[in-house]
């Protein structure tokens, strides 16, 4: 298996402007986490999905994110309007069930707002 | 709020064993210990987890104490490769409760 696969790999945008993340999980995963990572505030759980729906979304910064997951082998992570503050490395994370929530982490994507 | 501590920073001289500390003193008796390193630029890696007992694998050992209020990840034998920023995590095994949440774990410095 590739793992779990996100792109862009980098993103540099301008503020105001919309940011689509995107991530692949592992095939038969059924949980997806989104995490941000950054200086001041570490690594952060923003969303977490099973089997598609999401389940806690209270990491979620303010109404500017938002996060879906149409089917079992995609995910987006969309911030709209983006501002400088967000400019941070975006983790996505899948794992095969609770019970054994060994997460598997892709690459990231490392946003840049200007 | 923070449910485990660990050191900020350690280091290791190559070659010999890294024990990095984790105290969780107010675990509660479903909560697994995870610990997870992050390379730089990477995204994290999964190293090992345990309930009660004591847990090796290919990569390190997990030593929890009786009361498990306290754990130790060894790397028995560091390289250069191990330097890393190491997270222990709780994660409950009750319904629904999944969240993955980490700390600022530890930073690893793997000297020659």
């Amino acid at each position: 298996d590739a793992g779990v696969i996100q792109s862009p790999r980098h993103e540099v945008t301008e503020m105001g402007q919309e940011v689509t993340l995107r991530c692949k999980p592992i095939s038969g995963h059924d949980y997806l986490f989104w995490y941000r990572q950054t200086m001041m505030r570490g690594l952060e759980l923003l969303i977490y999905f099973n089997n598609n729906v999401p389940i806690d979304d209270s990491g979620m910064p303010e109404d500017r994110f938002s996060a879906k997951m149409p089917n079992a082998s995609f995910s987006t992570l969309k911030i709209q309007p983006s501002e400088p503050r967000d400019s941070a490395v975006y983790f996505c994370a899948s794992s095969l069930g609770r019970r054994t929530e060994k997460l598997f982490f892709g690459s990231g994507t490392q946003l840049s707002v200007l | 709020d923070a449910k485990t501590t660990q050191p900020t920073s350690m280091d290791c001289a190559e070659g010999r064993a890294a024990n990095l500390p984790c105290n969780h003193s107010t675990i509660s008796g479903n909560e697994y210990v995870y610990w997870y390193r992050q390379i730089h630029s990477q995204g994290p890696q999964y190293i090992i987890h345990g309930l009660k007992n004591n847990e090796t694998n290919e990569m390190a050992s997990l030593i929890i104490t009786e009361d498990r209020k306290s754990s130790t990840l060894i790397l028995p034998h560091a390289t250069l490769r191990d330097t890393a920023v190491y997270y222990c995590i709780l994660i409950s095994t009750l319904y629904n409760n999944n969240d993955m949440r980490f700390g600022a774990g530890t930073r690893l410095t793997v000297k020659p």
